[in-house]
């Protein structure tokens, strides 16, 4: 049969405003958190994690924050640059090992 | 650069056929992980390797199969090859393969099968 290709969540922002990725995770378990950034023909890049025992962490121009109340995980990006435009995942891993479970991915658009 | 290498870019081939990708971790990782990217079902876990030993498996086929060898370099072998294997194919490293070390990613084998 045909395949479907997954309909991304789009989010488009002006230069220079900032932007906020949302991701919801689906394991209480989970214990480590990972946001990575693909650009087309390239591999996920790491930018920021956090623990599940903060709720803040600080990166350069990127915030992440930890809601474990609701599974709620954010990624922000100040002063957005036309370099931010790409797909950006947010990734779960527990305890029990390194294996890292993935959203579907929000595809970040940046106009100049 | 995030010193994970992958061979070859792209490969192309046709049904029933067998080949193997390539991968070379961050210098001083000791654990190589294997992702499949597909269009309908995202970034998808296969199986990890630390230090030459099976770790963890995933959602892997049992037409494919992997290894880690003594230099820490690992092979993914993907055999008689479907129409629905096309996909990109990921490595990625960590330290010690852990929880809580974060993994860095080549930029992938895209596979097409014709």
């Amino acid at each position: 049969g045909e395949s479907v290709g997954l309909h991304l969540p789009t989010l488009s922002v002006q230069e220079g405003d900032n932007s906020i990725i949302n991701c919801a995770y689906s394991n209480s378990a989970s214990d480590y958190f990972i946001w990575y950034k693909q650009e087309s023909g390239k591999g996920p890049q790491f930018i920021i994690d956090i623990r599940s025992n903060m709720d803040k962490r600080q990166g350069q121009r990127v915030t992440v924050l930890l809601n474990k109340t609701v599974k709620h995980l954010s990624l922000q990006i100040a002063a957005t640059q036309p370099g931010d435009s790409a797909v950006y995942f947010c990734a779960e891993t527990d305890n029990q090992g390194g294996k890292l479970i993935f959203g579907q991915g929000t595809e970040l658009s940046v106009k100049p | 650069d995030s010193g994970v290498t992958q061979t070859p870019k792209h490969l192309i081939t046709a049904t029933g056929q067998r080949v193997t990708l390539r991968c070379s971790p961050r210098s001083g990782d000791l654990s190589v992980y294997w992702y499949q990217q597909s269009l309908d079902q995202g970034l998808q876990f296969l199986i990890q390797y630390y230090n030459g030993e099976e770790r963890a498996k995933g959602n892997i086929l049992e037409r494919f199969s992997a290894q880690q060898f003594p230099d820490l370099h690992s092979e993914l072998n993907l055999s008689s090859l479907e129409l629905g294997d096309s996909a990109l194919y990921f490595c990625a490293s960590s330290v010690h393969g852990t929880a809580g070390q974060p993994q860095h990613f080549g930029d992938g084998t895209r596979l097409s099968i014709l």
